[in-house]
């Protein structure tokens, strides 16, 4: 199986910036995917990266660094409806692996 | 394009009671997944379909769990006998041709097992 591990909370202020950060080990590497999940609620998808770089769409920002199994999701310009769970997920031979998640908290 | 339908979104049962779950996938996807996901847990796995077979069901614990998708499209998800443990979230995912494309949730059934 494999290894992903997130921060479980994150708090930080309107209209700021977050990073949130995930490393994992595995073999057999096809992408890395962040969906996020309100409480109650599907996880939505975010984004994927399978290159090492990183991937812009909107408010949120996807890095990824296969050599080093490290990929962060960059949240800016923080609004109160990104209080959230963040998940990282790994797919490996085109099996999809989740991170335990992190809690966003958005403070006014 | 309706998103990934579940039902029902909420069940309460009695441990080795049994209880089932519905999923209708978006339209057109090949691949349906079934996932649990434990309170405070990213979700975990259970079986994985493509069209009617079965792709991966390494995680599903096969004394109790069942699953199937007859026609390629519906799928219904089986727990015969519950366990105090099995209280979890169980979402279902589909995906347009295989494990390459992206999955997209449904809203998920809510089990708490008594």
């Amino acid at each position: 199986g494999q290894n992903i591990d997130q921060p479980t909370e994150m708090t930080a202020t309107e209209g700021a910036i977050v990073q949130i950060n995930c490393t994992y080990q595995t073999s057999g590497f096809n992408g890395l995917f962040w969906y996020q999940q309100h409480a109650g609620e599907a996880p939505t998808f975010l984004s994927y990266n399978v290159l090492d770089g990183l991937e812009e769409k909107g408010r949120f920002s996807s890095f990824l660094s296969r050599s080093k199994g490290y990929s962060y999701l960059l949240l800016k310009e923080l609004q109160m409806k990104d209080s959230a769970s963040y998940l990282c997920a790994v797919r490996a031979d085109y099996k999809l692996s989740f991170g335990a998640g992190t809690t966003v908290t958005v403070r006014a | 394009e309706a998103g990934v339908a579940q039902s029902p979104r909420y069940k309460i049962i009695e441990k080795r009671q049994s209880v089932a779950f519905w999923c209708n996938p978006i339209s057109g996807h090949a691949t349906l997944y079934w996932y649990q996901q434990i309170l405070g847990q990213g979700p975990k796995l259970l079986i994985q379909f493509q069209n009617n077979g079965v792709v991966d069901d390494s995680q599903l614990p096969k004394d109790r769990f069942s699953a199937e998708r007859l026609k390629g499209v519906d799928s219904t998800l089986k727990i015969q006998p519950a366990k105090l443990e099995d209280s979890a979230v169980y979402l279902c995912a589909s995906s347009l041709s295989d494990g390459t494309d992206t999955q997209y949730f449904g809203p998920g059934t809510r089990l708490t097992v008594l």
